[in-house]
């Protein structure tokens, strides 16, 4: 399988300051028909199921705020909120969907400082 | 508007067995991979397996293979997970998920509200 390895585990930031979750995968997850990496991210807040922020490692869902980015290539990525904003406190996953079975990162506590 | 409506909270005992569903609306359901993701109280996602409706072609993670069954009945836009001997590590919360159409766009779009599954004697 392929594991994904998320740091840190707990993050604190204060409001309006930049967050910055990182992701690395154990091999590449380059999916070559497209040249992109098999990588997404979501956001789960408590008692709520995750929500897609992030696919292709860099295409932001419809809808997400454009204050969340993801970046990355070969097996390092990452996840930036420009600004953080009171409703961003969740965890954040990353998730490989390159090759079954699908992984998940162990999960990033995001807090406000 | 897509939803995936899953069925509600169940208590189990330990070696009882399970089928949770889940129906989906709004959306090709028959062509689009829809999957299981367990979460255990304050830990993390983990994928299940997912199956393709149209041909019920199923892929399980090999930590729930045997231990689990998914199927789908299309003709009815719903999907199903199975559980046989719950033991109480099996406490959690189940979610299915579609992902997006498309070959090699499996990442999931959409969830369902979850299922509380509490396995206690």
């Amino acid at each position: 399988d392929i594991v994904m390895t998320q740091s840190p585990d707990t993050l604190a930031v204060s409001l309006g300051e930049r967050a910055t979750i990182n992701c690395k995968s154990s091999q590449s997850i380059l999916y070559t028909s497209n040249n992109k990496n098999s990588l997404a991210w979501y956001q789960q807040k408590p008692g709520q199921p995750p929500k897609l922020l992030i696919y292709w490692a860099s295409t932001r869902e419809s809808g997400v705020p454009d204050r969340f980015s993801g970046s990355g290539s070969g097996t390092d990525f990452t996840l930036t909120i420009s600004s953080l904003q009171a409703e961003d406190v969740a965890i954040y996953y990353c998730q490989q969907y390159y090759r079954s079975p699908d992984t998940f990162g162990q999960g990033t506590k995001l807090e406000i400082k | 508007e897509v939803r995936l409506v899953q069925s509600g909270a169940e208590m189990k005992k330990p070696g009882e067995s399970l089928k949770i569903s889940c129906k989906g609306s709004g959306y090709s359901f028959a062509n689009s991979w829809i999957g299981w993701v367990r979460q255990v109280p304050g830990k993390g996602l983990e994928w299940m397996g997912v199956i393709y409706p149209a041909d019920s072609d199923t892929r399980y993670s090999p930590s729930f293979q045997g231990q689990v069954t998914i199927s789908a009945d299309k003709s009815i836009s719903t999907a199903y997970l199975q559980c046989n001997s719950l033991q109480a590590s099996d406490t959690a919360t189940y979610y299915c998920a579609k992902r997006k159409a498309g070959i090699g766009w499996y990442f999931f779009d959409s969830w369902g509200q979850g299922t509380l599954v509490t396995v206690s004697s």
